[in-house]
């Protein structure tokens, strides 16, 4: 089965600790974002990656960090330093370059601060 | 900047009506638009796609449409059913087709 994974679906952290949430995609494709969704509300772009080795910082980058070192996986940090973590986060996947792009998502991890 | 808004952002229905949801964006370069739906708690998935040079697409009770030049696009669901109550959102792409900019969402429930 093709898809996107990520995990854990629920995620708490206590008040200064860094947090690593997971995304996996068996698509093959290129290119993968985090997003980040509060009540009620729209997605918001915090990371982007093209391709592998090299990542982009969306509108709300401050306070998280990523990496992609392989095609398949794209994990989020959230730092210390993000001063609102709570929110749902959501990772999706798609092959850029085309005339038409579809964006494929996850199920989203749900991260509380306590 | 790309700016998208949905109106209502949540809707009641009763069974079997028709309805319309709205999103309007401001920059008319937009270069394609999907829909999606999202259940609670759950991640998105894509209803439907308008690349740039189409004005609308259907699949089975859905037809979106997109109109550049009013900065609109309407999702049209005929006769709805309870299990249409989700939240849908519409999203706008810029012109390299991989940036992605969301509306806030219609909260729609369709009463039995």
């Amino acid at each position: 089965d093709g898809g996107i994974t990520q995990s854990p679906k629920y995620l708490f952290r206590k008040e200064g600790q860094n947090v690593t949430l997971s995304c996996e995609q068996n698509l093959n494709h290129d290119a993968m974002y985090w997003y980040r969704q509060d009540p009620g509300q729209g997605l918001r772009l915090i990371y982007y990656s093209q391709i592998v080795n090299d990542f982009q910082k969306g509108d709300i980058a401050e306070g998280y960090s990523v990496s992609r070192e392989k095609k398949e996986s794209f994990p989020l940090t959230v730092t210390s330093a993000q001063k609102n973590p709570t929110a749902f986060y959501l990772c999706a996947s798609s092959t850029p370059g085309l005339a038409v792009m579809r964006q494929f998502f996850g199920p989203g991890t749900r991260l509380t601060v306590l | 900047k790309q700016e998208v808004t949905q109106i209502p952002a949540a809707l009641s229905v009763p069974e079997g009506e028709n309805l319309v949801l709205n999103c309007s964006f401001t920059d008319s370069a937009i270069y394609n638009l999907q829909w999606f739906r999202q259940d609670p708690g759950k991640g998105l998935t894509s209803l439907l796609l308008i690349q740039s040079s189409q004005r609308e697409q259907t699949s089975g009770r859905l037809n979106a449409s997109l109109d550049k030049s009013s900065g609109r696009s309407t999702l049209y669901i005929a006769a709805s059913q309870p299990g249409d109550s989700a939240t849908y959102l519409c999203a706008g792409s810029n012109n390299a087709g991989n940036m992605l900019t969301f509306g806030g969402g219609t909260r729609l429930m369709v009463k039995p």
